[in-house]
């Protein structure tokens, strides 16, 4: 059984940072692109980062570049988001999603990121 | 970046009816493109993928059409466990950024 499992979120000041982590089971995890995804409260669906199969590729959304990274562990079967710089419009749900080349066909339950003084 | 547009924001139809909804990309991504579902407290699930491919599991019920820059997901007989928010993703390779829709709530009439 396919099974994704976001950890590391909670509460950070602005200016602070944090690091997501999305565990992996049930599939060859170094045989696919991995991507984040967040959810502000009542809003809809942001994609967030994305990373090729061997990690030697990666791409940001506008809103997160310079600030965020994305990498992975093979070995660990484990994505990672590194989240610098927080700001208060980046409070969300962060999802890790297993890209197929045709969506994403495994979601993980998402971490919640707050970030407020 | 490819913008998405969703409509209508929100739909009302009523159980057994059909729902009609509309996703428009600024520019062509080809057959590139994903429904996904959501219910509160959950995370999406992949309804449709290559603009008009059910994924696995999903019903029939559910189909998907259209290619380049307008698309179409279309629910026949609406049941109760269909009202959710809806959402249309392209995954164009380029420009690696893949860009969702705003998003279709789906309600009871």
């Amino acid at each position: 059984e396919v099974q994704l499992v976001e950890s590391g979120g909670g509460l950070v000041q602005p200016g602070g940072s944090l690091r997501l982590s999305c565990a992996a089971s049930g599939f060859t995890f170094s045989s696919y692109w991995m991507h984040w995804v967040r959810q502000a409260p009542g809003k809809g669906l942001v994609w967030v980062s994305r990373i090729n199969s061997d990690g030697s590729s990666t791409s940001y959304a506008d809103s997160v570049k310079g600030r965020f990274t994305i990498s992975r562990d093979n070995a660990k079967n484990t994505l990672y988001l590194q989240m610098n710089s927080l700001r208060a419009e980046d409070t969300a749900v962060y999802y890790c999603a297993r890209g197929a080349g045709r969506g994403y066909d495994y979601w993980g339950q998402g971490t919640l990121v707050t970030v407020s003084s | 970046e490819i913008v998405m547009t969703q409509s209508p924001a929100t739909l009302s139809v009523s159980p057994g009816e059909r729902a009609t909804l509309s996703c428009r990309a600024s520019q062509s991504v080809s057959s590139n493109l994903a429904w996904y579902q959501q219910k509160p407290g959950q995370a999406p699930r992949l309804l449709i993928y290559g603009a008009s491919t059910r994924a696995t599991g999903i019903p029939a019920r559910f189909s998907g059409s259209g290619s380049g820059t307008e698309f179409t997901l279309t629910i026949s007989s609406l049941q109760s466990e269909d009202f959710a928010v809806y959402y249309c993703q392209q995954y164009n390779n380029w420009p690696p950024k893949y860009t969702f829709g705003q998003g279709t709530k789906l309600e009871i009439k």
